[in-house]
């Protein structure tokens, strides 16, 4: 059983186009968030949801927009995509937001490779 | 601001050696720390996390962890590297109220037989 799940894997694409990842958790946690791991594997946070409310948005261009659907997904679709959107993307979830602390254990996807020519 | 420094980014060891990982990391109050894993072209797995108590914590895959808050540290440790342990591992402490986790510039760790 996936915990976290992220579709695609992997995604190349031309520059210019629009494209979505989807995230998943089956772990009935509240919050859900979206990192970027540039070329040379540093990790920066980029938004985060808490029952479907954007509460983290870290100055990430107007570009990207996520959507929170329900709890459980928390989707990321890009606009008019460039070079530098290249990098892997990943979904995490923890329990619940300014919960115990074992309730902020973030817990990671697979990630997804976005690779933009 | 919070921040993490690992400052090695590459280690190679021999397989059975041991190891220590070095995490540094600046923040006001008690840091809630967390050491994550990455194999090549895999996602983050979760090693082992420091939130009070015991400043020794024990993770998966026999890994240990030691906060020491006079050095602002959370150093990694395992006693006997196997061939399997090659990976990016990440240091990371969670910032503010909302589970924001700042991570370290990762260190490569590269296993030699």
């Amino acid at each position: 059983d996936t915990a976290v799940s992220q579709t695609p894997k992997y995604l190349v694409t031309q520059m210019g186009n629009d494209k979505s990842i989807k995230c998943e958790q089956n772990l009935g946690h509240d919050t859900m968030y979206w990192y970027k791991q540039d070329s040379k594997k540093f990790l920066k946070i980029m938004f985060s949801y808490n029952n479907k409310e954007l509460i983290i948005n870290e100055t990430v261009p107007n570009r990207f927009s996520p959507k929170s659907p329900d709890k459980a997904h928390l989707n990321l679709h890009i606009n008019s995509l460039e070079l530098g959107d290249s990098a892997v993307y990943f979904c995490a979830s923890s329990q619940e937001l300014g919960s115990l602390a074992g309730g902020m254990t973030q817990y990671f996807g697979p990630g997804t490779r976005l690779l933009v020519l | 601001a919070q921040s993490v420094t690992q400052p090695d980014i590459h280690i190679t060891v021999s397989e059975g050696a041991s190891l220590e990982l070095r995490c540094n990391y600046s923040y006001g109050a008690t840091p809630y720390l967390f050491w994550y894993v990455q194999s090549p072209g895999q996602g983050l797995q979760l090693l082992l996390k420091y939130f009070s108590g015991d400043t020794l914590v024990q993770g998966i895959k026999g890994f240990e962890a030691e906060f020491k808050r006079s050095q602002s540290s959370f150093n990694l440790r395992k006693p006997s590297v196997h061939w399997s342990d090659a990976a990016e591992y990440f240091c990371a402490v969670l910032s503010g109220g909302y589970n924001k986790l700042i991570f370290g510039a990762g260190t490569r760790l590269a296993v030699h037989p």
